[in-house]
């Protein structure tokens, strides 16, 4: 696609429940990342995908978090027995390769654990 | 640990110029990213500086001394649409990205 897109824009879940955010990046891009934002701070990193193996998962915060990217292309980041520490805009970014490039980003998704 | 200082907020009025500055304290030093974000968006590009000296874009100009582990951003004839937050990111020895937690600029008729 023209750019990064992720759904849903917007999730409102209860405390323990399961939720999945899907990103799908820009066509030929072979990096992609997670970052959470919370308000007023800057992106958070979560994990990096080189392809579809996982090069960095050291800033999931624990293993409630876990994110895959079978094929190579789109992202799902799924995170379990959901708390309401957990809520913050789920931001994904994709570049041409890994190392140093200009990321894009998508829209996030704003995750509102009640 | 790693460290990237930026101010919380600035207020500058339309048609001036502002500078809003970032210093970092990294494990290693690739480059270092300009970002603009909105409210409710995405990060959007700004810069890249990866050697000492000033990238001039337009209105946008980017400075870095690793020397001292600084960077600013300048913005002149500020437009209103230029509200926004700017975030700082390193890019450390291990190729991340680290993020200062932005400065929101607000820019007053």
């Amino acid at each position: 696609g023209a750019g990064v897109s992720q759904t849903p824009s917007n999730k409102v879940t209860e405390k323990g429940k399961y939720v999945e955010l899907r990103c799908d990046p820009i066509s030929g891009h072979t990096a992609l990342y997670w970052y959470r934002q919370s308000l007023g701070q800057g992106p958070e990193f979560l994990i990096y995908f080189q392809g579809t193996g996982a090069a960095d998962d050291s800033g999931l915060p624990n293993d409630r978090f876990f994110a895959v990217r079978p094929e190579g292309s789109v992202s799902t980041l799924k995170i379990q027995r959901t708390e309401r520490g957990d809520s913050a805009v789920y931001l994904c970014a994709s570049s041409p390769t890994g190392g140093v490039a200009e990321a894009f980003f998508g829209q996030g998704t704003r995750l509102t654990v009640v | 640990g790693q460290n990237i200082d930026q101010p919380t907020e600035m207020t500058a009025t339309e048609g001036a110029i502002v500078q809003i500055n970032c210093t970092y304290q990294t494990s290693g030093f690739n480059g270092l990213f300009w970002y603009q974000q909105h409210a409710g968006e995405a990060p959007t590009f700004l810069s890249y500086n990866v050697l000492d000296g000033l990238e001039e874009k337009g209105r946008f100009s980017s400075f870095l001394s690793r020397s001292k582990g600084y960077s600013y951003l300048l913005l002149k004839e500020l437009q209103m649409k230029d509200s926004a937050s700017y975030l700082c990111a390193v890019v450390d020895s291990n190729y991340q990205l680290i993020w200062g937690a932005g400065t929101k600029l607000i820019i007053k008729p």
